[in-house]
């Protein structure tokens, strides 16, 4: 079975505070991709991130970072130094064997000024 | 370049009436998927097409069924709508059937009543 576990439910900090989203994932398949997406109060889903199975190496972008652990299924991400218009919810997702993305429950991050 | 829209952008039924959701893919992707995203929850896959045809299902009733068109756009249509399908349908589109990063549109605020 395919699961996507997403264990912090809402997670608050202040502006210029460091926060990482947990993401721990299970799949039996060997060739999988992992996704990141942020929800903000409009709804659209935009796309952050997406690693293959096969690609551990950590990845920045900007404030953003991503840090991929098969030994641990975890892809995990850090945002740095925080803004408010980083409130939004975040989704952790994955696919395997199939394009059809299997999504975690969110996390809601607030970010208060 | 225009990304994924939606239409309507919200709608209200009442119970066992039947509603259709519209969906435009991004521009050069022909591979349209559809999500549920029930209040409070990740987005559940519904269903995928490609080339016309039904490629992939979740677990979902006949009740859901869809129809893409050979301009790429899609449809979802929901028969004898029940309470608890209210919720955000979320359209996706990707540029094939490996697994791309999706990109997803706004969404459709289905409430039933």
């Amino acid at each position: 079975a395919q699961k996507v576990t997403q264990a912090q439910t809402e997670i608050s900090v202040v502006e210029k505070e460091d926060v990482t989203l947990d993401c721990v994932y299970e799949t039996r398949d060997t060739t999988y991709y992992l996704f990141w997406y942020k929800q903000p109060p409009s709804g659209e889903l935009v796309f952050l991130i997406r690693r293959n199975s096969f690609d551990e190496q950590n990845e920045i972008s900007g404030r953003y970072s991503w840090n991929f652990q098969k030994s641990t299924s975890s892809f995990n991400f850090t945002i740095t130094a925080s803004q408010v218009v980083d409130s939004a919810v975040y989704f952790c997702a994955l696919s395997a064997n199939t394009d059809k993305l299997i999504f975690g429950t969110g996390t809601r991050l607030q970010v208060f000024p | 370049d225009a990304g994924v829209t939606q239409s309507p952008t919200h709608l209200i039924k009442t119970r066992g009436q039947q509603v259709t959701l519209r969906c435009s893919p991004k521009s050069g992707h022909d591979t349209v998927s559809w999500y549920q995203q029930a209040l409070g929850q990740g987005p559940q896959f519904i269903f995928q097409y490609y080339e016309e045809e039904e490629r992939q299902r979740g677990n979902f009733p006949d009740r859901f069924s869809g129809h893409q068109f050979p301009n790429y756009s899609s449809e979802l249509n929901v028969n004898a709508l029940l309470l608890g399908d209210s919720a955000l349908y979320l359209c996706a589109s990707s540029p094939g059937l490996a697994d791309y990063e999706q990109y997803f549109g706004p969404g459709t605020r289905l409430t039933v009543t």
